[in-house]
Parts: structure tokens; sequence; C-alpha cells
């Protein structure tokens, strides 16, 4: 059984471009969580997603940043017009569907944005 | 506003000794709570949970005990072997309520252990 999946695993942006994060839950996971995490701190929520359905998207910046999960394909996190201060390492989450083990949230690998 | 607090950065023990984390909360809403282990380039990898209704959960060297009144946790590991070490954060939710899925970390505590 695969774990959650992220690609790219790094990633190099100018300032001003377009950053895509994609994320595959695992298999049976329909509940998908992104987090950030800056240098030297913990990570911090962004947004909570199920199919087709943005949840809780009270951690996402007001501008620039957008969250997906079609119903077919990966969760996307979209940052446009990227500065520098988007530099950090994003993690992606999924989770089962109900009962106590839906707290439980198994992280990928995540993926390192630069912004030059 | 830092809801859930690791107050100390780093942690240095002996191999075969006891490691203790501590994890402080603010938030009387959270009602789950996890821990997660890190090694450097890799995502968090779940240890261990346990719910509010509960103040000790187990699993083989590793133990969380829960106490409500001090808005505390702590994760044991007993014994520590090397392979621990790693950056280890305290998470918690309010499973029950609106911010259902919403994790909310610590800052982590690095832990070494020496053979």
């Amino acid at each position: 059984n695969a774990g959650v999946m992220q690609n790219p695993r790094h990633l190099v942006r100018r300032r001003g471009q377009e950053a895509r994060l994609r994320c595959s839950p695992m298999k049976g996971h329909s509940h998908v969580y992104w987090y950030r995490q800056l240098p030297e701190e913990g990570l911090k929520f962004m947004v909570y997603l199920q199919k087709e359905n943005i949840i809780d998207e009270s951690g996402m910046p007001k501008e620039r940043f957008s969250a997906e999960f079609p119903k077919e394909g990966p969760s996307i996190l979209r940052i446009q017009q990227v500065v520098r201060g988007d530099s950090a390492a994003y993690f992606c989450a999924s989770s089962p569907t109900t009962g106590e083990q839906g707290n439980e949230q198994f992280f990928g690998p995540g993926t390192r944005l630069t912004v030059l | 506003d830092q809801q859930v607090k690791q107050n100390s950065p780093s942690l240095s023990v002996q191999e075969g000794r006891i490691s203790i984390l501590n994890c402080d909360y603010t938030n009387s809403m959270f009602d789950y709570f996890l821990w997660y282990k890190k090694y450097p380039a890799e995502g968090p990898t779940f240890l261990i949970s346990i719910s509010s209704i509960k103040d000790k959960n187990e699993d083989g060297r590793f133990t969380v005990f829960l106490n409500k009144s001090a808005k505390h946790l702590s994760l044991h590991i007993v014994p520590s072997q090397p392979g621990d070490s790693a950056v280890y954060f305290c998470a918690a939710m309010d499973a029950g309520g609106t911010s259902y899925g919403k994790l909310t970390f610590g800052q982590g505590t690095i832990l070494t252990v020496h053979p």
C-alpha cells in the first residue's frame, strides 16, 4: 500500500512565477490536508479538502494561494506570483474516511519550494 | 498565538535510558493528540495518539500520557535507541468541533540518543 505521494520533491521558481504542488493520498483515503513548514518552525495548517470540496481553508493566505482536490487525479496546491517568503516545505497528509482512525493523518515526503 | 508548545528545543539521552518529551496546550477544545517523528528532508511519521477520554496510551516502546487538568502531555520512549534520534512534534485537534481535520503543531523537540 503506497503512502502519500507528493511531487515534485524540489521546486525552484523565480519571483512572479507560478508553483504547482501535487499530492496523491493513500489508497482508500478521501481526506487531504496541506501544511507549510517555514525554516525553524513547526508545521502550520493551510487547508483541508475532500473530493471536490474545500472543508476548511482557514490557514490559507488570502491571496495567491488556492487548492483543489478534483474527482479524478491528485490534489493541487497552487501558488501564483511567488515571492521569496513562500520558500518553505509544503507537506500533504491524508486520512481515512471515518472513525477515530480518521483523526490520524499520514504525511507525504513534502515539496521543498525555493523562490529565487 | 502558539496554542501547542514544546518548550524544550532539544533533548539528549543515552542509549537504553528513557526519553521524555513534553508538550503543553492552551486550547481547552483540543480533544485528540498525536505525536509525530520527523527525519530531515522527510515528512512527519505518525507515532502514537491519544483521545481526551484516556490518560495513557501505549504502543511498544512508546507511551503517551495526557493530563487534561494541566493541559499537558508527554511522550515516553523506553528504552531509547540511536535510531530514535529525530525531531518530535506534538499535535492537537478539536476532533469534535468545526475545526475537525486541522492539526495544530508544536515547534518540535530535537531528540539525540547517544550510543
